[in-house]
């Protein structure tokens, strides 16, 4: 199994533009996760899916976030616009019906 | 101003000798308890796990401690080899209904000295 996948691997913008992050959750797993983690406030809960439904996201930081998931094996968080304080990196975990989650190796987001 | 960031425990040991990284969880509901370890530029890797309806679990080189009365957790690594080296994660679950949330501890850094 390929683990779960996640692109870009680095990405650098400028503040105010959009971006999109990817993940691809291991296969047969029913629950995704995106976080995000900064030197300032550890490892955060962003919101998760179970079965491509969204179930919380009280951890999204505010509306210029959102997360979507349209099928079992794809989602993808956008923030726009983004800001300086938006770098980060931010990692998408999925699990299945266990609740140890398997972690991807994360997108290193940089806005300037 | 500076911007301060987490202040991470650090342990150092010398290679061979065995580790131990502790975690104190604020919830006397959780009852589902995880290690990771997360080396520099990676993802959090899966360790261990254990229930509350047990106090110790051994996997292979690591072993996991679980004090429900102090709400304690404490990961043993023996033989601690360079490749330890990385932050170690807790991380606890309530485990209500389908909820499957984890709430991450701050992490210590393990270094392994030669």
């Amino acid at each position: 199994d390929a683990g779960v996948i996640q692109s870009p691997r680095h990405e650098v913008t400028e503040m105010g533009q959009e971006v999109t992050l990817r993940c691809k959750p291991i296969s047969g797993h029913n629950s995704l996760f995106w976080y995000r983690q900064t030197m300032m406030r550890g490892l955060e809960l962003l919101i998760y899916f179970n079965n491509n439904v969204p179930i919380d996201d009280s951890g999204m930081p505010e509306d210029r976030f959102s997360a979507k998931m349209p099928n079992a094996s794809f989602s993808t968080l956008k923030i726009q616009p983004s800001e300086p304080r938006d770098s980060a990196v931010y990692f998408c975990a999925s699990t299945e019906a266990r609740r140890e989650q398997y972690f991807g190796p994360g997108t290193r987001l940089t806005v300037t | 101003g500076e911007s301060v960031g987490l202040h991470l425990p650090t342990l150092s040991v010398q290679e061979g000798d065995n580790s131990i990284i502790n975690c104190a969880y604020s919830n006397s509901a959780s009852d589902y308890f995880i290690w990771y370890k997360q080396e520099s530029g990676k993802g959090p890797q899966f360790i261990i796990d254990i229930r509350s309806n047990m106090d110790k679990r051994q996997g292979q080189r690591v072993t996991v401690l679980l004090n429900k009365t102090v709400k304690h957790l404490s990961l043993q690594i023996a033989a601690t080899q360079p490749g330890d080296s990385a932050v170690y994660f807790c991380a606890e679950n309530e485990g209500r209904g389908s909820a499957r949330q984890l709430t991450f501890g701050s992490g210590t850094q393990l270094t392994v000295l030669p």
